[in-house]
């Protein structure tokens, strides 16, 4: 069956330096991945997509990569600040389809 | 832009009795709309599809007599939780898609808390 895997444990990283979250995926060829973060008690909120034939993605301080010979996309978050702590999820969708979601990982920043 | 809205953000209600969450996209039209469940520490799990006109697409596992969703409009879908139980209580979360897009927009979500 189809599996999206993030790592489970939080990540903590000191203010100022880049965070890396990874997403691994299974038994699936998704035709788009996407980021979202999600707040304590709120819904998520929309960050990046990225298709199968790009390679990297960039918003500002947020940047995306997909490896699709790794099943692999990573999250890598520059300048980290506290305010960016929050939990991440990633997911994959193939075109219109319903969207599978990973179990998320929990960013903290420290200052 | 893309702004969805959910009401209410909380609801504590008594076992047996049934629970309204809407779900409204403000400022676009979403010809599709899912809704989610969510428990502590946990990922979002679909429970349906819901597109506008048409009845929606429950998961598996998902009760649909249970769970009853009506998207009447291409900015409005309901979720009515029938006969709420405590093991109902949780976080639901709905979200919009626009059409032709693959992106989808997420509500703040309803806390709903069975007695």
């Amino acid at each position: 069956s189809q599996k999206i895997e993030q790592n489970s444990e939080a990540l903590n990283i000191q203010e100022g330096k880049t965070a890396t979250l990874t997403c691994n995926y299974t038994n699936y060829s998704p035709a788009y991945l996407q980021w979202y973060r999600q707040d304590p008690g709120r819904g998520p909120v929309f960050l990046l997509l990225i298709r199968e034939n790009e390679k990297e993605k960039r918003k500002e301080r947020l940047k995306v990569t997909f490896d699709t010979t790794l099943k692999q996309s990573l999250f890598h978050i520059t300048a980290s600040q506290p305010a960016d702590s929050a939990t991440y999820l990633c997911a994959f969708s193939g075109g219109y389809q319903k969207v599978t979601f990973g179990t998320g990982t929990k960013l903290q920043v420290i200052p | 832009g893309a702004v969805v809205s959910q009401h209410p953000s909380r609801v504590i209600c008594k076992s047996g009795t049934s629970v309204k969450i809407e779900c409204r996209s403000l400022d676009f039209q979403a010809t599709t709309m899912f809704w989610y469940r969510q428990f502590p520490k946990q990922s979002l799990m679909l429970m349906a599809t819901s597109n506008e006109g048409s009845k929606a697409t429950y998961e598996q596992g998902v009760e649909k007599d249970k769970f009853l969703i009506n998207h009447a409009s291409l900015t409005l879908s309901t979720l009515t939780v029938t006969s709420a139980h405590p093991e109902d209580s949780s976080f639901y979360i709905c979200s919009a898609r626009v059409n032709g897009m693959e992106t989808q927009y997420f509500g703040p979500g309803t806390r709903l808390l069975v007695l």
